[in-house]
């Protein structure tokens, strides 16, 4: 069974912060890394994708992965009460055979709480 | 804008009482899904197409099906609901198998 682990918080902010989130995936198949910001009621929301080691930057939000330790992360800089959600990182496993091939794989989310 | 739209956004049906569910898409992909979430849980797969190739998920229950008349539109039909299978029900949308995954707003079931 493929799994992504994430500390599901609730993870507690203040304005302005750098709030770092992260995940690990159990399979070094893995090859597409995706995190998604998901508001209390509403459906997932991409905001970043990563597809090779290093870090990604868009914005105020930073995707970091080391494929060797098998695990990603999400910084959100100067963090805003908007960003209050949980996210969820998403891994796609291409490991040869198995279930699991090519699908999305959710961890359970990480509950963020931005206070002013 | 390219989209996926579900409908509708809230439904409230019956116990045993069939119900479907509708996506559509303007984005021209190849591939769809349908996700179950329950409360503080995360997406579960519940089948895929692609193109017309269906794929259905091992622990799927039999009372769910799907079809995917042409490459706009795929369809969720619970032939008889329980009150276990209250949740949103999320589609979604890819080019390709691997590619990102865009979601639609969801559809919110409640079983009476």
């Amino acid at each position: 069974q493929k799994e992504v682990e994430q500390n599901s918080g609730p993870l507690s902010v203040p304005e302005g912060a750098i709030a770092s989130l992260n995940c690990t995936y159990s399979d070094r198949g893995s090859q597409s890394f995706f995190w998604y910001r998901q508001y209390s009621g509403k459906s997932p929301e991409l905001i970043m994708s990563i597809y090779s080691n290093g870090d990604k930057e868009d914005g105020r939000f930073t995707a970091q992965l080391n494929k060797a330790s098998q695990y990603v992360s999400l910084l959100i800089r100067d963090s805003q009460p908007s960003d209050s959600a949980t996210y969820l990182c998403a891994v796609i496993y291409f490991s040869v055979g198995g279930t699991s091939y090519g699908k999305l794989t959710f961890g359970q989310g990480t509950i963020l709480t931005v206070h002013p | 804008d390219a989209m996926v739209i579900q409908n509708p956004r809230y439904q409230v049906t019956q116990f045993g009482k069939p119900v479907t569910l509708s996506c559509s898409q303007t984005l021209n992909h190849n591939v769809m899904y349908w996700y179950q979430q329950k409360s503080s849980q995360a997406p579960k797969l519940l089948f895929h197409y692609y193109d017309k190739d269906f794929n259905n998920e091992a622990d799927t229950p039999d009372n769910f099906q799907s079809r995917r008349p042409n490459t706009s539109f795929c369809f969720l039909d619970i032939r008889s609901p329980g009150l276990g299978d209250a949740a949103m029900y999320l589609c979604a949308t890819s080019s390709r198998t691997g590619s990102p995954q865009h979601f639609g707003d969801g559809t919110r079931l409640s079983i009476l």
